[in-house]
């Protein structure tokens, strides 16, 4: 009963390094996505795939990039960190059923500080 | 597109009193809609979900929430606070055609004090 499993949990980047955060999902789950929680805003979407191959942009796109290789695997790529990108970023995964898409399943998050 | 307000970014009760947290959604479809819980430094849960079948929706917890389409509105409550509702909410929408993907739209939380 993993669910979805977002790795680091904390991290510590100076300004220019870049680094993935990782995120697994083990309920076959053909949607995933991620975004970025920062306070007095909710969260805000940043990329997301509707299955492997294919991923699309979604509200904060910039100063990320993201891949689909696999159903399971939907890690996000900082290229280059900017203080602007500390915040709280959490994965999400979920199916389409009938009528539509279900809730979403979260991650624990990632909390990510660049100095 | 779509957009959510919660109308309140903070709401303080006692302990044992009513709660009821706001939203109000904008939708071009007719979309499904959820309450999300997230307790200090924890992921979110899910509370509750609306996906246009009944529309008044029992969640865990004692939570449950009218969805209302001639008012656009999403309300929250629980008959009786306790201490463990300390939190943030988040009011969500979603397509649920899939048009978008599963694009959710989040308002901007409410963080729920509980006074003893």
């Amino acid at each position: 009963n993993a669910g979805v499993t977002q790795t680091p949990k904390f991290q510590v980047l100076k300004t220019g390094q870049s680094m993935t955060l990782q995120c697994a999902q083990d309920m076959n789950h053909e949607y995933m996505s991620w975004y970025r929680q920062d306070p007095g805003m909710g969260l805000r979407l940043i990329h997301y795939s509707v299955g492997a191959g294919i991923t699309d942009q979604g509200e904060v796109p910039n100063g990320y990039n993201v891949s689909r290789s696999t159903t399971e695997d939907f890690p996000l790529r900082l290229l280059s960190a900017a203080p602007s990108q500390t915040s709280v970023y959490f994965c999400a995964s979920s199916y389409s059923g009938q009528g539509g898409y279900t809730e979403a399943f979260f991650g624990q998050g990632t909390r990510l500080t660049v100095v | 597109a779509q957009s959510v307000t919660q109308l309140d970014s903070h709401v303080s009760v006692s302990e044992g009193t009513p709660v009821l947290l706001r939203c109000n959604y904008s939708s071009s479809y007719s979309p499904s809609l959820f309450w999300y819980v997230q307790h200090p430094n924890k992921g979110l849960q899910l509370l509750l979900k609306y996906t246009s079948a009944a529309t008044l929706v029992k969640g865990i917890n004692g939570f449950e929430a009218e969805f209302k389409k001639s008012e656009t509105s999403f309300h929250l409550t629980k008959p009786s606070a306790h201490m463990s509702d300390a939190a943030e909410y988040f009011c969500v929408v979603s397509d649920p055609s899939g048009a978008a993907g599963n694009k959710l739209t989040f308002g901007g939380g409410t963080r729920v004090l509980v006074k003893p």
